[in-house]
């Protein structure tokens, strides 16, 4: 089975910390992605990267950014944490088949980040 | 990709079929239908698409109209661990980012 694994499974940061999330998949997906979910809110799509070293704009970008040094490893970074981005941080990879016609996501368990 | 509308909630009995209904209207002929779930605490999983066929895999059973404008999803015999909520998404062959809704929240109860 394909595994997505996030390096934490809680995490507490302190208000204009940096903090790095690290996410590794294990089976050569090209694409990667970076979701946070909220209460009431739902699953937000922050970045995303369809290869190594490239990364698209989600939708709200703000206060992160990204990195993708290896096919199998997608960090995402908060540059000066805030209490707002305290949230769950959903990590995925995705395949396609050689027909192009399967998108098989697979999801790592989350993050949990409070920023205190 | 267009947008699907799903009920915000939903009961079933267990070891019953909890059948939950997505509408998408404005789906193009291209355009696919994905199931996932996620259960409290956990990372969306994977259930199953389609793009015309009804599809069958050992999780459950996606139905789709004729016309492709709403699909069902199948779990033939609920259990307790079925509860969760359940995302119908529509994407296209682009392979645009997943976009999810507010899904349907299935209870299941003894």
């Amino acid at each position: 089975d394909v595994k997505v694994t996030q390096s934490s499974r809680y995490l507490v940061k302190r208000t204009g910390e940096k903090v790095f999330l690290e996410c590794v998949q294990d089976m050569d997906h090209e694409n990667m992605f970076w979701y946070r979910q909220d209460p009431g809110l739902g699953l937000r799509l922050i970045y995303f990267s369809y290869d190594v070293k490239m990364k698209e704009k989600g939708d709200i970008p703000e206060g992160y950014s990204v990195s993708r040094e290896k096919k199998e490893r997608f960090s995402l970074i908060l540059e000066s944490a805030s209490t707002n981005q305290t949230s769950m941080y959903l990590c995925a990879s995705r395949n396609r088949d050689r027909l192009l016609t399967h998108y098989g996501y697979t999801f790592g368990s989350g993050t949990r980040l409070t920023v205190v | 990709d267009a947008k699907t509308t799903q009920p915000p909630s939903m009961d079933c009995a267990e070891g019953r079929a909890a059948n939950l209904p997505c509408n998408h209207s404005t789906i193009s002929g291209n355009e696919y239908v994905y199931w996932y779930r996620q259960i409290h605490s956990q990372g969306p999983q994977y259930i199953i698409h389609g793009l015309k066929n009804n599809e069958t895999n050992e999780m459950a059973s996606l139905i789709i109209t004729e016309d492709r404008k709403s699909s069902t999803l199948i779990l033939p015999h609920a259990t307790l661990r079925d509860t969760a909520v359940y995302y119908c998404i529509v994407i296209g062959l682009a392979g645009t980012p997943l976009v999810f809704g507010k899904g349907t929240r299935l209870s299941v109860i003894a």
